[in-house]
This record gives structure tokens, sequence and C-alpha cells, in this order.
């Protein structure tokens, strides 16, 4: 079966770095997506990475490691706002996505 | 104003009626999406359509049908609803030049079924 595997609850401090993992056992691979979705909000996009490697984009980066199944998210120099659930999906061979539960991150001052 | 809309954002019904809800979409993006996503558990796909002639089932396509009236319309139906169709309902969207993979979502439905 197809699984995506993520922390359900992180705790950090403002101004800190945190990083969150995602493991995944797909059938094929054609990308795996960050989101970020705020409570009863949309889901709003973040990263997306498809070669293997570190891709940086502000205060947020994404890695990927194809062989290992294993992406994070590190996202620095945290802010209150930064507080929401972080989703990691996969493109399986079928062009479909397949979603984590998502992980709570938690900001405290 | 947003690119992809969805009415109505909330919605109260009983066991046993039909409802349905809708998406819009002025991205111009040909393919669409309808998830449900309920405490604890990932987006599940419950329907999706790569162009106006295409529709194709997700995983938890029972107890729901689908509508695709244009290329920027795509509807929701669930014929007879269940309490336990009580979940938050996302339209997505995809198929932008440079960035055809990424799903772009609407600002989701929350259903709750009496």
């Amino acid at each position: 079966g197809q699984n995506i595997d993520q922390p359900t609850e992180m705790t950090a401090t403002e101004g800190a770095i945190v990083q969150i993992n995602c493991t995944y056992q797909t059938s094929g691979f054609n990308g795996l997506f960050w989101y970020q979705q705020h409570a009863g909000e949309a889901p709003t996009f973040l990263s997306y990475n498809v070669l293997d490697g570190l891709e940086e984009k502000g205060r947020f980066s994404s890695f990927l490691s194809r062989s290992k199944g294993y992406s994070y998210l590190l996202l620095k120099e945290l802010q209150m706002k930064d507080s929401a659930s972080y989703l990691c999906a996969v493109m399986d061979s079928n062009y479909q996505l397949i979603w984590g539960a998502g992980t709570k991150l938690i900001i405290k001052p | 104003d947003a690119d992809v809309t969805q009415t109505p954002r909330n919605r109260i019904t009983k066991t046993g009626k039909r409802i349905m809800l809708e998406c819009s979409q002025t991205k111009g993006h040909d393919r669409m999406y309808w998830y449900r996503q309920d405490p604890g558990l990932g987006l599940q796909l419950i329907y999706y359509s790569f162009d106006v002639k295409d529709i194709n089932k997700g995983e938890i396509s029972d107890g729901y049908s689908v509508s695709r009236q244009a290329q920027a319309k795509f509807s929701l139906s669930l014929e007879s609803a269940i309490p336990n169709q009580t979940a938050l309902y996302f339209c997505a969207t995809s198929g932008g030049q440079g960035d055809a993979e990424t799903q772009y979502f609407g600002p989701g439905t929350r259903l709750l079924v009496l």
C-alpha cells in the first residue's frame, strides 16, 4: 500500500529553527510537495521537490532523498504566524497526490 | 479576488437529503479535484477531472457524484447524505504553465450531516 508518515505534532520556540520530517512509500514517484494549512483554512503551496537535494525559499527550505524515501521541511526564524499544520504529499506514478495526515506545529513565545 | 471559489462555505443538512457543492476557478486550469478532510487523516481524493470530458473516481467516490459543467466549474453532489459524510470539503485545480503539477485549493466547504 501507499503510505506517508509525518509526526502528528511538534512544538518550537519563536525565533528558533524546526525540522519536520516526512517518509513515504508510494507506487512510483513524480515529486513531493509541502503545504501549509492554518486551522479551518485551505492548504497553501510551500514547495515542490522532484530531484534530490535542498530547495531554499526564504525562511523555508525543503530537502529530498529519493533513495531513502525521505523529505524534510526546515523552518527558520520561527514566527507566531507559522503556527499551522504542515502537509507532506507525494505524487505517485498515476500523477495523483498521496497525502500525509499533517504535522501540527505549535510556536511558543 | 480568489482564484478558486467554493459555495456554500458552510452547510448543515439532514440524513437522506441531496446536496450540491460548487467550485469555480479563474486560473484557467484544466484539472480539477474534490477532496475531503477529516480530523487526523490526510486529504482523501473523491473525484478528479483532467478536462471537461474526463471524469475519474478517486479513492473514496462511493456516495458521491460530480459534474464538470465547463472548464471553470466542477460540482460535487451527495445523492443521499449520511452523517459520516460530515467533513471539510476542498476543491483544487492544477495545470498552470511552469507548475503543472501544483494544486491550488479553494477555501473549503464545511458540511454537517445530522
